[in-house]
């Protein structure tokens, strides 16, 4: 069965220092998405991504947040300059679309946790 | 903005016996509501969704919910839990053809045996 692949699984950083969280979604997917839980509680949207731009994103995915697909198979989310309330387990996920054809059913990867001292 | 309520954090259940986590919401517009499952150290997992039609959808692993327009309700239901049943599951709406989906705090379910 097809699959969301995240990598690194977990990631050690000091406050301040940039951070990429890779992700590869579904191959036939249109729409990639970023989300956090921090203390396996609540899952916080972050931001949609379709055909190549961002389509939606919360407060939270602030100007020190971007996203890029770079190579059509990517899809990595940067934290420029992390913050101690930054950690949390973050998870990419993806949906071969939207309406009643896609419905916006989620692939969720096993998630990428981000510790930072 | 949608938003999405479960006002348990917790609910116990004697295994063999029904099941119900509650979930609200709140979204302008026709709403798409999902329910998700998630195990531990692991990602959120699909169970079933509602888009329009029959107000009971049945998912997976026995897993149904029923769609309540007038409370703005979905409730997960299950006529007979299973220790395995125990996990984290979410309530999650978006508004029809959006593509931002919102998530409820999670309700923890323990089936006990």
């Amino acid at each position: 069965e097809p699959e969301v692949t995240q990598t690194p699984s977990h990631q050690v950083t000091q406050m301040g220092q940039e951070v990429i969280l890779r992700c590869v979604p579904i191959s036939n997917h249109l729409y990639f998405y970023w989300y956090r839980q921090i203390l396996g509680q609540k899952v916080e949207f972050l931001v949609s991504f379709y055909n190549n731009e961002i389509s939606e994103k919360s407060e939270i995915f602030d100007d020190q947040f971007s996203v890029e697909r770079p190579d059509g198979s990517n899809f990595t989310l940067k934290i420029r300059s992390t913050k101690l309330e930054d950690s949390a387990m973050y998870f990419c996920a993806s949906s071969p679309g939207t309406g009643n054809s896609g419905a916006n059913v989620l692939t969720f990867g096993a998630g990428s946790r981000l510790t930072v001292l | 903005a949608q938003s999405v309520a479960q006002p348990e954090d917790q609910v116990n259940v004697a295994e063999g016996n029904p099941l119900t986590v509650k979930c609200t919401y709140s979204v302008s517009g026709n709403p798409y509501l999902f329910w998700y499952v998630q195990y531990p150290n692991r990602g959120l997992q699909f169970l079933l969704k509602y888009i329009t039609g029959d107000n009971l959808v049945k998912g997976s692993y026995g897993f149904e919910a029923e769609f309540n327009k007038s409370q703005t309700s979905f409730h997960l239901k299950k006529p007979s839990a299973l220790v395995s049943d125990s996990a984290l599951y979410f309530c999650a709406v978006s508004r029809a053809g959006d593509d931002k989906i919102i998530f409820g705090k999670g309700t923890r379910l323990h089936i006990l045996p």
